[in-house]
């Protein structure tokens, strides 16, 4: 079956502008987390949706940052006024819901470069 | 600091094991989790073990946890060049957040 799909695969940018990543997860997967990964680094958690709702966003860096879900289907994760220090590979992962002791579910990333 | 520690490189000969190391701080983590990462590739979740076991095994991976010192590591068994990836450890607390190391670099050598 499908796994989690992330768009666009590649995105490079002025800093400044504003970016949309996009994360398709598994079909009836309640549970949509982002992650960053800066070079070299481990993941970092961003914000964690069960449904369309946001319960934890703690892990968001700024303001700059937003997310969202439509129901339980795809999530956008926006970033504006985009910093050099953006520049990070953003995994999105699924799994069918949080309370389940195991596997999150990762997309192949959306690597973004801020120039 | 890290609270998921991990040494960044490892390097190993093709048919010998692999043992990558991994510590973490949190005694009420409930799950332990090992990745792999391959260039180009997201995540695949290898294995992971539950925080009341000491030792599970699937295939050519052997994960042993000793809970009383924090240390989670991972064995495989006859390494293969297709091996050559970067390991992440990751504990998940009591709640659905996953707190990952920094990788391990296996290089698996001719």
């Amino acid at each position: 079956g499908a796994g989690v799909s992330q768009s666009p695969s590649n995105k490079v940018t002025e800093k400044g502008k504003d970016v949309e990543l996009r994360c398709d997860p598994i079909s009836g997967h309640t549970a949509l987390y982002w992650y960053r990964q800066r070079l070299g680094q481990g993941l970092e958690f961003l914000i964690y949706f069960q449904g369309n709702s946001a319960p934890d966003k703690s892990g968001l860096p700024s303001d700059r940052f937003s997310a969202e879900r439509t129901g339980e289907s795809v999530s956008t994760l926006t970033i504006q006024r985009t910093q050099q220090e953006d520049s990070a590979v953003y995994l999105c992962a699924s799994s069918p819901t949080w309370d389940r002791g195991n596997e999150q579910y990762f997309g192949p990333g959306t690597r973004l470069t801020v120039t | 600091g890290e609270d998921v520690e991990q040494s960044l490189f490892l390097s190993v000969r093709e048919g010998d094991s692999s043992v990558i190391n991994c510590t973490y701080t949190d005694s009420s983590s409930t799950y332990l989790y090992w990745y792999k990462q391959e260039p180009g590739a997201g995540l695949q979740l290898l294995t992971y073990i539950f925080s009341n076991m000491d030792m599970k095994q699937d295939q050519r991976l052997t994960v042993l946890l000793n809970k009383k010192d924090k240390h989670l590591s991972l064995r495989i068994a006859d390494t293969q060049t297709g091996d050559s990836a970067i390991y992440f450890c990751a504990e998940r607390r009591n709640d659905y957040k996953l707190s990952f190391g920094a990788g391990t670099t296996v290089t698996v050598r001719a």
